[in-house]
């Protein structure tokens, strides 16, 4: 089955920089790419996702790369602020797998101003 | 429009007892997910339901797992007997069309087994 790895686990950054968590995936099948977003004490929410026939997505200060041959795909944050501290998981799925994700082990990202 | 909602928020329970988790998806959401994080690794599916009928239930642990969605609305996922590994957050998502589109999570139910 889809095996996801996730890196960092943990990333720290200033306030003002960027920060870049990357993915990999094992099934050449996986086709939908989805990042969620988890602060403290809340649900989980979809904050960008990405299908296999786009290279890069951006939304604001948040940016989604997949890099098909790889199998990879990075989540870019640009101009980081306090708010963006949270848990980031990246999935993956495949069409025919009924929307089922296989999620990453997560990233911790802590901005410090 | 009223978010997924997961009941309750914790439950503490001794190895041996039972435990109740239950999920309102998103109304007119016919598929309805559960998911699992155990010890601060991956979110891991348990099963996907679309509307009553239980679409894949690949992901269950073993046979102490119990997931329905009787008249495909809610659902109740019971652990019996639960075990000490049982531990973790348990999320229940929501979408209305299966492949490549956006589930919406609920708040998790977080399972301590002493």
């Amino acid at each position: 089955g889809e095996n996801v790895e996730q890196h960092p686990s943990t990333l720290s950054v200033q306030e003002g920089d960027s920060a870049v968590i990357k993915c990999t995936y094992s099934d050449s099948a996986s086709n939908y790419f989805p990042w969620y977003k988890q602060e403290l004490g809340k649900r989980p929410q979809l904050i960008i996702d990405i299908r296999s026939n786009v290279g890069e997505k951006k939304d604001q200060r948040i940016a989604v790369t997949l890099n098909k041959t790889a199998k990879h795909f990075s989540l870019h944050i640009t101009e980081t602020q306090p708010e963006d501290s949270a848990v980031y998981f990246c999935a993956a799925s495949i069409t025919d797998s009924w929307g089922k994700l296989q999620f990453g082990a997560g990233t911790q990202v802590v901005v410090t101003p | 429009e009223a978010g997924v909602t997961q009941f309750p928020s914790h439950s503490v329970i001794e190895k041996g007892q039972t435990v109740t988790l239950r999920c309102d998806p998103i109304s007119g959401h016919d598929n309805l997910y559960w998911y699992r994080r155990v010890m601060g690794k991956e979110i891991k599916f348990l099963l996907h339901f679309v509307k009553e009928s239980k679409q894949d239930e690949s992901g269950m642990p073993n046979n102490r797992f119990l997931a329905e969605r009787t008249g495909g609305t809610y659902s109740t996922l019971k652990v019996q007997p639960a075990e000490l590994e049982d531990s973790g957050v348990y999320f229940c998502a929501s979408s209305q069309v299966a492949s490549g589109e956006t589930q919406y999570f609920g708040p998790g139910t977080r399972l301590l087994v002493l």
